[in-house]
């Protein structure tokens, strides 16, 4: 079985400040680790992910996310935040030993929120 | 590239009435695609999985008998709500998963609220 946690249930930030999301996971496989975001009535937004290779994955937007085995976290991350980054961020997890099909299991969402 | 559309983007309908919701990958070919269901300010919950060409796998508590899916080709999955009712109103996601990938790309979702 695979699960995803999101500690937070909102992440407040300052425009120009570091932005954090955390997430960590839990797979009996291998680990395939997504991160999408999410703006109002809209679908979900592929931002990057994580299935071999560099620990560190840079993806759209500015984001990247550091895969960490040994503390089973998989953090988005954006050095600097915008106004515009204000949205539902959602990491997900796929067991890629295991399921051939590609099922994702989501974490409950963190709410970003950057002021001016 | 790797868009998924989804149609209608909202629908309004009476209750016992059926609605049909399409998603379509419409530069890639997906020989998976999933449904999802949304609450407010809540995660995505898996509804079911599709294969082409196959009957589509439901998650535990599903009724498939209400929430038909046929995906009939590589690029067209269908869900069907099935005599509505006002506690099937929700936002309705579809993904794709392209050929030989291991990332599902998202649909825009469609909004149903049943009266």
């Amino acid at each position: 079985a695979q699960s995803v946690a999101q500690p937070e249930d909102q992440v407040n930030v300052a425009e120009g400040n570091p932005l954090t999301v955390k997430c960590t996971y839990s797979v009996s496989g291998n680990p395939y680790l997504f991160w999408y975001v999410q703006y109002p009535n809209r679908g979900l937004q592929f931002l990057l992910k994580y299935i071999t290779g560099d620990n560190l994955v840079k993806g759209s937007y500015g984001f990247e996310a550091e895969f960490n085995k040994s503390q089973t976290s998989f953090h988005l991350k954006k050095p600097s935040a915008l106004v515009s980054d204000s949205a539902l961020y959602f990491c997900a997890v796929r067991d890629g030993a295991t399921d051939s099909w590609g099922k994702f299991q989501f974490g409950a969402g963190t709410q970003v929120v950057v002021t001016p | 590239g790797a868009v998924v559309s989804q149609h209608p983007s909202w629908v309004i309908c009476k209750s016992g009435t059926s609605v049909k919701i399409e998603c379509r990958s419409l530069d890639f070919q997906a020989t998976t695609m999933f449904w999802y269901r949304q609450f407010p300010k809540q995660s995505l919950m898996l509804m079911a999985t599709s294969n082409e060409g196959s009957k589509a796998t439901y998650e535990q508590g599903v009724e498939k008998d209400k929430f038909l899916i046929n995906h009939a080709s590589l690029t067209l999955s269908t869900l069907t709500v099935t005599s509505a009712h006002p506690e099937d109103s929700s936002f309705y996601i579809c993904s794709a998963r392209p050929i030989l990938a291991d990332t599902q790309y998202f649909g825009p979702g469609t909004r149903l609220t049943v009266l």
